[in-house]
């Protein structure tokens, strides 16, 4: 069992929206330690994809996007494209088990 | 560009040990904090270690404390994670990674984003 919790799975048409959540506790999200994601296709290296909840690495188009409220954060993908069809993890620091936390994993299948 | 590349995993007998090294190129290894992150068959990342810039702190996953031990040799660009008392769980895809924030230490470091990561070294314990 991961400590962030990811939905197996998530899917859409091109062109359309989708959102990815990642709901921790208060021992990590909720206390406001940083949410990072990774894009990881099947059989490549993870990408980073957003760092500290909001922020793109260069090189990263504008269609992803990260918030964090609470004690759960979310990845936005706007404008689905049939290359967005990857894995996708949240990342964080819990203060229990003082080390670095990852999502299970959600899978994006787009239609 | 940055670039990282593990050295070959293996198969390796339960309770044997086997060493990972970390090749870096394109940037300054010392400026930064490595972490080596492991990824089973079908599951999600779990992290496994953490040195910090200089090396002189480290930090693991309760599921290897005491049997993995992480170290680097910033004047040959190079980072190693040496895993002793291997056991069946600890079969998974190794990564390593440079953590974003400069020069962090401790905590920091690891609430730090990880933006480059190696093409993976396959580890699979087995008799």
């Amino acid at each position: 069992q991961s400590v962030l919790t990811q939905p197996p799975s998530v899917s859409g048409a091109p062109g359309q929206r989708i959102t990815i959540s990642c709901t921790g506790s208060r021992s990590n999200i909720g206390i406001g330690y940083d949410v990072h994601w990774y894009q990881q296709i099947p059989g490549t290296t993870p990408k980073l994809l957003i760092y500290d909840n909001n922020n793109r690495p260069s090189g990263v188009p504008a269609r992803f996007s990260g918030s964090r409220s609470g004690t759960s954060a979310s990845l936005a993908i706007t404008g689905l494209q049939a290359e967005d069809e990857a894995d996708y993890f949240c990342q964080s620091y819990d203060s229990n088990l003082s080390g670095v936390v990852f999502g299970g994993g959600t899978r994006l299948t787009v239609l | 560009q940055v670039q990282l590349a593990e050295s070959e995993g293996g198969v390796v007998q339960p309770g044997k040990s086997l060493r990972l090294s970390c090749a870096a190129s394109g940037f300054i290894l010392s400026g930064y904090g490595m972490v080596w992150v492991r990824q089973a068959p079908g599951k999600g990342p779990e992290w496994v270690a953490l040195t910090s810039h200089d090396g002189t702190r480290k930090n693991y996953a309760d599921s290897v404390k005491g049997r993995f031990n992480i170290s680097r040799d910033n004047s040959k660009n190079e980072m190693y994670l040496q895993m002793n008392d291997l056991r069946a769980e600890d079969t998974a895809v190794y990564y390593c990674a440079k953590t974003y924030l400069k020069k962090c230490s401790g905590s920091s470091c690891l609430q730090s984003a990880f933006d480059h990561w190696g093409q993976g070294a396959p580890v699979t314990v087995s008799s």
